[in-house]
């Protein structure tokens, strides 16, 4: 079965203890990015990949690292999360095929910050 | 960073009523995507459009393209309550590489 999986998918930890979430997607996908959704802002890219060892920013990018060493896998890294990065966090993969736009989503990480 | 105006935020219809819903941008975007996300889930991709003034239709969906491109607008006709869950545009701007800009969400509530 196709998908994209994330672990864990809740997590509640403290201000400044080092965690990263894990994103992996079997569609062979050379794509992926992650998200956060808070209520009333929808979704906003953090960070995507193009490629193995290609990363770019996104639109709330600071305070996140990520990288990229194998094609399946994609693990979001929070340095030292702070209260402002309690959020409902999203793993997408998709082909990077000319005009496929389909985003394949994980089913998220709750994660909170105290 | 970008922002896309999504409304009406949230809505309470009727089952069997129609739907409208509509997403607007200062910039110019090169596609637009609607996804819906059920709850506990993550999106799924609706309709995706390529270019202005294009019509699209998914089933009891159509989607525009608006003509600035600077808008979008989604339909659901004759609803039914498994319609019911967040519905977020999405798009890529004119230029921007890869990223993808999502829109604040509607969410639909069908009453029986």
């Amino acid at each position: 079965e196709a998908q994209v999986t994330q672990n864990p998918r809740y997590l509640i930890t403290v201000t400044g203890k080092k965690l990263t979430v894990t994103c992996s997607q079997n569609m062979n996908h050379e794509y992926m990015s992650w998200y956060r959704q808070d209520p009333g802002l929808g979704l906003r890219q953090i960070y995507y990949s193009m490629n193995v060892e290609v990363t770019d920013k996104g639109d709330v990018p600071e305070g996140y690292k990520v990288s990229r060493k194998e094609k399946r896998n994609f693990p979001l890294i929070l340095e030292s999360p702070s209260p402002n990065q309690t959020s409902l966090y999203f793993c997408a993969s998709k082909s990077s095929r000319d005009r496929v736009y389909e985003q394949y989503f994980g089913p998220g990480t709750r994660l909170t910050v105290t | 960073g970008q922002q896309l105006n999504q409304s009406p935020q949230s809505m309470f219809i009727q089952e069997g009523e129609d739907v409208s819903m509509n997403c607007t941008s200062s910039s110019i975007f090169n596609t637009w995507l609607w996804y819906k996300q059920d709850p506990g889930e993550g999106p799924v991709l609706l309709i995706a459009l390529y270019k202005a003034g294009e019509l699209t239709s998914n089933g009891r969906l159509t989607a525009q393209f608006g003509i600035t491109r600077k808008d979008s607008f989604l339909n659901i006709s004759a609803s039914i309550p498994s319609d019911v869950g967040i519905y977020f545009c999405a798009g890529q701007l004119q230029r921007s590489g890869n990223q993808f800009y999502f829109g604040t969400g509607t969410s639909l509530t069908v009453i029986p």
